[in-house]
């Protein structure tokens, strides 16, 4: 089983730029979420969703969407990427709310 | 709203010293707690894990947990640490009813000296 699969694993974009980070889990798990973990902040929750074609917003929604269109698939979309969004990401999944997180090995990205 | 306070930023201590790890929520319903660990340049692992019943509990690498109700507690413990304990140690709350949002603390970072 690969888990919990990010991609890509490292990206530099340019202020103003658009991407889109990939979170796959082949656990049949029904929550996902999106983190950004900086230094001295720990891990802020982005957005989450409990299922198949749902959303939610977490701490730190601004500048990101998401999309969960397949169970196994959860998307971050920067529209228009700011320095601030500087940062490592990191996609987790679960089961239920009392089961295990489930973490994939982060994307650091970077905008200039 | 759930929320969650880890006390100490960086707590240094000798190899085989015991050591606490202290950590505080905040939930206006019954809460799932849990201890994850995260090793340079990964993600995080599942050290154990509180849902109910007993208040004492047992996770990997002999590292231990008691949940206390009454303030709001769920601190981490070992009572002999190594060199590969060195790591952040994140704790976190999930709630039950309609808000299943996974929220952390901003991590303590334990490091262990020889």
């Amino acid at each position: 089983n690969a888990g919990v699969t990010q991609t890509p694993k490292f990206r530099v974009l340019k202020t103003g730029q658009s991407m889109t980070l990939l979170c796959a889990q082949d656990m049949n798990h029904e929550y996902m979420y999106w983190y950004r973990q900086d230094p001295g902040m720990g891990l802020r929750l982005i957005h989450y969703s409990v299922g198949e074609g749902t959303t939610a917003k977490g701490e730190v929604p601004d500048g990101y969407n998401v999309s969960r269109l397949k169970k196994q698939n959860f998307l971050l979309g920067l529209e228009s990427a700011a320095p601030s969004q500087t940062s490592v990401y990191f996609c987790a999944s679960s089961y239920d709310p009392s089961g295990e997180a489930f973490f994939g090995q982060g994307t650091r990205l970077t905008v200039v | 709203a759930q929320s969650v306070t880890q006390l100490d930023s960086q707590v240094p201590v000798f190899e085989e010293a015991p050591v606490e790890l202290r950590c505080n929520y905040s939930s206006s319903v019954s809460v799932y707690l849990f201890w994850y660990v995260q090793y340079p340049n990964q993600g995080l692992q599942l050290l154990l894990k509180y849902l109910s019943g007993s208040t004492l509990v047992k996770g990997i690498n002999g590292f231990e947990a008691e949940f206390n109700k009454s303030q709001t507690s769920f601190h981490l413990r070992k009572p002999s640490v190594h060199i590969s304990d060195t790591a952040e140690y994140f704790c976190a709350v999930n709630s039950g009813g309609s808000n299943y949002k996974l929220t952390f603390g901003k991590g303590t970072l334990l490091t262990v000296n020889p």
